[in-house]
């Protein structure tokens, strides 16, 4: 059974930071690309994120490019979100999921991890 | 980038009838298209990949259609179970994108 369980959410302070992990159980992790959603409470998916399988590349949404970093450690079977530099409007429930670009896509979520940011 | 557009914003169906939820992308993304079910307070799952392909597990009762710019979801003998936002979503290129979501209320 594939799961993802996210953790490392809070508060935080405006211009702070977080690191948020996503263990991974269930699927040969080391194969897989990664990517971050978030989600505003109330409101629609929006991606943030993509690691491939072998670090070698990563994508940003333009919101979060130059604050946020993605990394993964295949020998923990864990992917990261590294997030400074936060603001107000990255508030919201932070989802991984494994991601087959190839094939079956995004699938599965883990359960997502709440960040807040305020002062 | 790749925009998507979903209509309706939101429904509402009875037990037993079909509904079907329209997506289009602002650009040819082939088939790179998946659908997801997000249910109140849980996290997304997806239903639909490839357009058209069920991920395993999924009832038959849901099922995908169209490729370009133009996709459908359909959901037939709908169950009070189907409450949920669904959600349209392009893997074609980065930056992936979602669609804005459609709430279906099961009357």
């Amino acid at each position: 059974d594939e799961r993802l369980l996210e953790s490392g959410g809070g508060l935080v302070q405006p211009g702070g930071s977080l690191r948020l992990s996503c263990a991974a159980s269930g699927f040969l992790f080391k194969y897989y690309a990664m990517t971050w959603v978030r989600q505003v409470p109330g409101t629609g998916l929006e991606w943030v994120s993509t690691i491939t399988s072998d670090s070698r590349t990563t994508y940003y949404a333009e919101a979060v490019r130059g604050r946020f970093a993605i990394s993964r450690d295949n020998s923990k079977n864990t992917v990261y979100l590294q997030m400074n530099s936060l603001r107000a409007e990255d508030t919201a429930l932070y989802y991984c999921a494994k991601d087959y670009h190839d094939s079956t896509g995004l699938e599965p979520w883990g359960q997502g991890t709440l960040v807040t940011v305020s002062s | 980038d790749i925009q998507l557009t979903q209509s309706p914003s939101s429904l509402s169906a009875s037990v037993g009838d079909t509904v079907t939820i329209t997506c289009r992308a602002s650009q040819d993304i082939r088939n790179s298209l998946a659908w997801l079910q997000q249910r109140s307070g849980k996290a997304p799952k997806s239903l639909v990949y490839a357009a058209h392909s069920l991920q395993s597990g999924v009832p038959s009762r849901f099922s995908g259609s169209g490729s370009g710019t133009d996709f459908r979801l359909t959901i037939s003998s709908l169950q009070p179970e189907d409450s949920a936002t669904y959600y349209c979503q392009q893997y074609y290129t980065y930056p992936y994108s979602f669609g804005q979501g459609t709430k279906l209320e099961i009357k």
